[in-house]
C-alpha cells in the first residue's frame, strides 16, 4: 500500500519561503505525477501544480512565479517551495500521488500539514 | 480555468436513503483523446481528501459500490445509494482535463 508522509515548517513570516517535503512509501516516483494540493481553513481546495522524473512540471498559471515542485529519486521524496509567502499562504498543504491509470486522479494522499504565515 | 461548480452545497440526508450531488463545468471535459478526465473526492472530517471516483463512473479501489458516478460533457452527478454513517464529509468534483486542475467548491453531507 503506497503511504505518502510529509513534512516541513508550519509557521512563516512574510516574504519567506515555504517548504515541505514529501516521502513515498512502498511504491516509486517513476511512471507518475507527484503533485501538491492545498486548503485554506474552513475552505475548498486549490492544486498548486505537479511533477515527475522527466522534468514536466506544470504549475498553476495564480502561483507559477513563485513555486517550485522537485523530486530526489535517490531520496523517494518530493518537495515543494513557495517563495515570498504572504497571509493568503496559510493553508493545509497536502502532497499526493497523479495516475494516468486512475484518470489522472489523485489517489493517494499525505496527512497534510498546516502552514500559518504570520508577522 | 475551467470552472467547476457544485449543488447543492449542503445536503443533510437520512441514514439508509440515497444522496446525490451534482457538479457542471463551465467548458466540455472532453480530453481531445476522447477521455472525460471527471473524478470525485471524499473528506471526511479532520482528514486529507480520498479518490473516490475517476474518469465520470470508475470507483477506485476499496471504495463501496454504494457510490456511484455518471454524466457525460459538462454535467456530471455523484450518486451514494443508502448514506452511512461515515458518509459524512465534503465531497469534491475535480476536473484534470486541462491545467490548471480546478475542483468544486464542496458539498457538504451531513445526517439529518
Amino acid at each position: 500500500q503506497v503511504q505518502l508522509q510529509q513534512w516541513g515548517a508550519g509557521l512563516l513570516k512574510p516574504s519567506e519561503t515555504l517548504s515541505l517535503t514529501c516521502a513515498v512509501y512502498s511504491g516509486s516516483l517513476s511512471d507518475y505525477y507527484w503533485s501538491w494540493i492545498r486548503q485554506p481553513p474552513g475552505k475548498g481546495l486549490e492544486w498548486i501544480g505537479e511533477n515527475n522524473l522527466g522534468g514536466s512540471a506544470t504549475y498553476n498559471p495564480s502561483l507559477k512565479s513563485r513555486v517550485t515542485i522537485s523530486l530526489d529519486t535517490s531520496k523517494s521524496q518530493f518537495s515543494l517551495k513557495l517563495r515570498s509567502v504572504t497571509a493568503a499562504d496559510t493553508a493545509v498543504y497536502y502532497c499526493a500521488r497523479v495516475d494516468e491509470s486512475s484518470g489522472w486522479g489523485l489517489n493517494y494522499w499525505g496527512q497534510g500539514t498546516l502552514v500559518t504565515v504570520s508577522s | 480555468d475551467i470552472v467547476m461548480t457544485q449543488t447543492p452545497l449542503s445536503s443533510p440526508v437520512t441514514l439508509g436513503q440515497p444522496a446525490s450531488i451534482s457538479c457542471r463545468s463551465s467548458q466540455s471535459l472532453v480530453h481531445s483523446n476522447g477521455n472525460t478526465y471527471l473524478s470525485w473526492l471524499q473528506q471526511r472530517p479532520g482528514q486529507p481528501p480520498r479518490l473516490l471516483i475517476y474518469k465520470i463512473s470508475n470507483r477506485f479501489s476499496g471504495v463501496p459500490d454504494r457510490f456511484s458516478g455518471s454524466g457525460a460533457g459538462t454535467d456530471f452527478t455523484l450518486k451514494i445509494s443508502r448514506v452511512e454513517a461515515e458518509d459524512v464529509g465534503v465531497y469534491y468534483c475535480m476536473q484534470a482535463t486541462q491545467f490548471p486542475y480546478t475542483f468544486g467548491q464542496g458539498t457538504k453531507l451531513e445526517i439529518k
